[in-house]
């Protein structure tokens, strides 16, 4: 199956500090792109969909101004959270939409493997 | 109600057991299913596509009642390796994947 990275794979920083997560499609190009979070026991919420060359499209109650998403190229999404706090630890994980695979309505979508934040 | 449900777990079985998890959805206008298996601290892996006909994989069998918005999975002869969490996945086109909160099962030597 395809392949996609982040990075980093775990951070800890102290609380109100930036951190900006990449996620890229390794062996494909994804003008679509998916960010995730996931609390302990939880299910995977969507937080936002990336889409190259414009802007991300939130969930609602997802604050776009602390989230903030760039989808530069076809195998380039990045997360930064601004201004982290102890509340925003958790697990975040990108998958990226392979748009050669499949059958029309279908979605192969790969995820990468998640970045733990710890904020302190 | 929620966009996708599922079996609440934990599920915890003997080797060599059938097990099978049942997913609703509530979206009649969903299009595609899937199984993610997801082991602890690790991201989603992909198990299987759910087609209406039905489809399987090797000990995996994966079904779709598009009547009663339901998908199931079932497992047989079940390996201690098969303990992770199972999340079922829908979609309609060009949406996001909307997951379920995931069913634990833990395969028991």
């Amino acid at each position: 199956g395809a392949v996609v990275s982040q990075h980093p794979s775990w951070v800890i920083c102290k609380s109100g500090t930036s951190v900006k997560i990449e996620c890229r499609s390794l062996d494909f190009q994804a003008t679509t792109m998916f960010w995730y979070r996931q609390f302990p026991k939880q299910s995977l919420m969507l937080m936002a969909t990336s889409n190259e060359g414009s802007k991300a499209t939130y969930e609602q109650g997802v604050e776009k101004d602390k989230f903030l998403i760039n989808h530069a190229s076809l195998t380039l999404s990045t997360l930064t959270v601004t201004s982290a706090h102890p509340e925003d630890s958790s697990f975040y994980i990108c998958s990226a939409r392979d748009e050669g695979q499949g059958v029309i309505g279908a979605d192969t979508q790969y995820f990468g493997p998640g970045t733990r934040l710890t904020v302190l | 109600r929620k966009e996708v449900e599922q079996d609440p777990g934990p599920f915890n079985v003997p080797e060599g057991a059938t097990v099978a998890f049942n997913c609703t959805y509530s979206n009649s206008a969903s299009q595609s299913f899937f199984w993610y298996r997801q082991d602890c601290r690790k991201e989603p892996k992909l198990l299987m596509s759910v087609y209406s006909s039905g489809n399987e994989d090797g000990r995996f069998t994966a079904q779709l009642n598009r009547a009663s918005q339901y998908i199931s999975l079932l497992i047989r002869d079940s390996k201690l390796s098969d303990s992770a969490t199972y999340l079922c996945a829908v979609n309609r086109f060009d949406t996001p994947l909307v997951f379920g909160k995931g069913t634990r099962l833990s395969v028991i030597a």
